[in-house]
């Protein structure tokens, strides 16, 4: 899988959009970006992923760069409750049993909420 | 919305003891895994599993450690022997397909290894 190289720690104000950054730039063309995120010591709580396109839901928006070699996470209105560790992980298909399903995780991006 | 349950939320034992850690992952789901996360490091991978076999392990998945689904609902982590060094929380997941779908994961179960 793909590695990808998040920032170790944002901050944003309450109300405010968080825009959290992940570069990817050795994925391939059946991997998928994934995001997830894991408040305290809680299990990973899945947000959103995409292949091409970007996606929205109800809890965040992922824009992917044309060329997909980076991507954004988008809380459109970040609160106290959105402070957590953000996870870019790149996945294969599962296509091959040799790529494998799982999900990687890296040390992530550690986001702040201030009040 | 359904969810992935984990019991017990919190297991203590003493070393060389073993342990089962419990897993009811989402009904329609067909693939299962489980994680660690050793107290201030990275979530990691330990084990997948499909069609009641394992589809792939990590290293830190050794001879100690074994899974099984030993009916249609529950899905096991077992350390035969514990040691201090897997005191760590477990994460179980599970997702309906292998491709393009998320893995959903339970609230875990920290072991206290004394």
């Amino acid at each position: 899988d793909a590695k990808t190289t998040q920032p170790t720690s944002m901050d944003c104000a309450e109300g405010r959009a968080a825009n959290l950054p992940c570069n990817h730039s050795t994925i391939s063309g059946n991997e998928y970006v994934y995001w997830y995120r894991q408040i305290h010591s809680q299990g990973p709580q899945y947000i959103i992923h995409g292949l091409k396109n970007n996606e929205t839901n109800e809890m965040a928006s992922l824009i992917i760069t044309e060329d997909r070699k980076s991507s954004t996470l988008i809380l459109p209105h970040a609160t106290l409750r959105d402070t957590a560790v953000y996870y870019c992980i790149v996945r294969g298909s599962g296509e091959k049993k040799s790529s494998g399903d799982k999900l990687t995780f890296g040390t992530g991006t550690r986001l702040a909420v201030r009040p | 919305e359904p969810e992935v349950t984990q019991t017990p939320s919190h297991q203590v034992t003493q070393m060389g003891q073993e342990v089962i850690l419990r897993c009811v992952p989402i009904s329609n789901h067909l693939y299962f895994y489980w994680y660690r996360q050793i107290l201030g490091q990275k979530v990691e991978f330990l084990v997948s599993f499909y069609n009641n076999e394992i589809s792939e392990k990590s290293e830190i998945f050794d001879d100690q450690f074994s899974v099984e689904r030993p009916d249609g609902s529950n899905f096991t982590l077992k350390i035969r022997s514990t040691k201090l060094e897997d005191s760590a929380m477990y994460f179980c997941a599970s997702s309906p397909t292998a491709m393009g779908s998320p893995l959903h994961f339970g609230n875990g179960t920290r072991l206290t290894v004394t």
